[in-house]
């Protein structure tokens, strides 16, 4: 049971470059989430999903796209990176009945 | 708006010296509130769920309290492997329960031996 899991571990871009993060978990959770986390600043919501083939946008959704195709599965694009998007992002995922989410390693970005 | 500030940014303790870390919110209505663990380049770790005033939860060293408008994290004889980012959040009622969490931007703990 790997939990939930994150692809890549790190990456660097250039601005205008676009690149997709892949998020999976094997817990069967319906629940799905991506966070971005600063320095100095508390993890912000970026979209979440509260199933297979849908998608909402939380806090910071500009300048990302989502998609739930499989419920495994929750996919993070950047079309266009932009310097701004440097940070640390994070999957989370849950259960329908039970508030606690579980939080995968993270993907390190940053664009130059 | 949901708020959470967690207060002392960082804390610098000995070895079996307790304390306590503090999460004040400002939600419009409290659906939970969460007590996560961090350590240096890794996801957050969960560690409780509190979910009315009054409620306390322990696990070893650690126990969580909550009251209308705050939490604390008592840390009692900590150990130098209690040395992370604490991090606090709430959820929100007015979600529905689907959207996510908003978080406090932690208090970096540090035990020394």
């Amino acid at each position: 049971n790997a939990g939930v899991t994150q692809t890549p571990k790190f990456r660097v871009l250039k601005t205008g470059q676009s690149m997709t993060l892949l998020c999976a978990q094997d817990m069967n959770h319906e629940y799905m989430y991506w966070y971005r986390q600063d320095p100095g600043m508390g993890l912000r919501l970026i979209h979440y999903s509260v199933g297979e083939g849908t998608t909402a946008k939380g806090e910071v959704p500009d300048g990302y796209n989502v998609s739930r195709l499989k419920k495994q599965n929750f996919l993070l694009g950047l079309e266009s990176a932009a310097p701004s998007q440097t940070s640390v992002y994070f999957c989370a995922s849950r259960w329908t009945g039970n508030n606690e989410q579980f939080f995968g390693p993270g993907t390190r970005l940053t664009v130059l | 708006e949901d708020q959470v500030t967690q207060s002392p940014e960082a804390l610098r303790l000995q070895e079996g010296e307790s304390s306590s870390l503090n999460c004040s919110y400002t939600v419009s209505g409290l659906r939970g509130l969460f007590w996560y663990r961090q350590d240096p380049g890794k996801g957050p770790e969960f560690l409780f769920t509190l979910y009315s005033a009054g409620e306390e939860k322990e696990k070893e060293r650690l126990k969580a309290t909550l009251t209308k408008k705050e939490s604390f994290l008592h840390i009692t004889a900590p150990k130098p492997e209690d040395s992370a980012t604490y991090l606090c959040a709430v959820q929100a009622v007015s979600g529905g329960g689907a959207d996510g969490l908003t978080f406090g931007k932690g208090t970096h703990l540090i035990i020394q031996p």
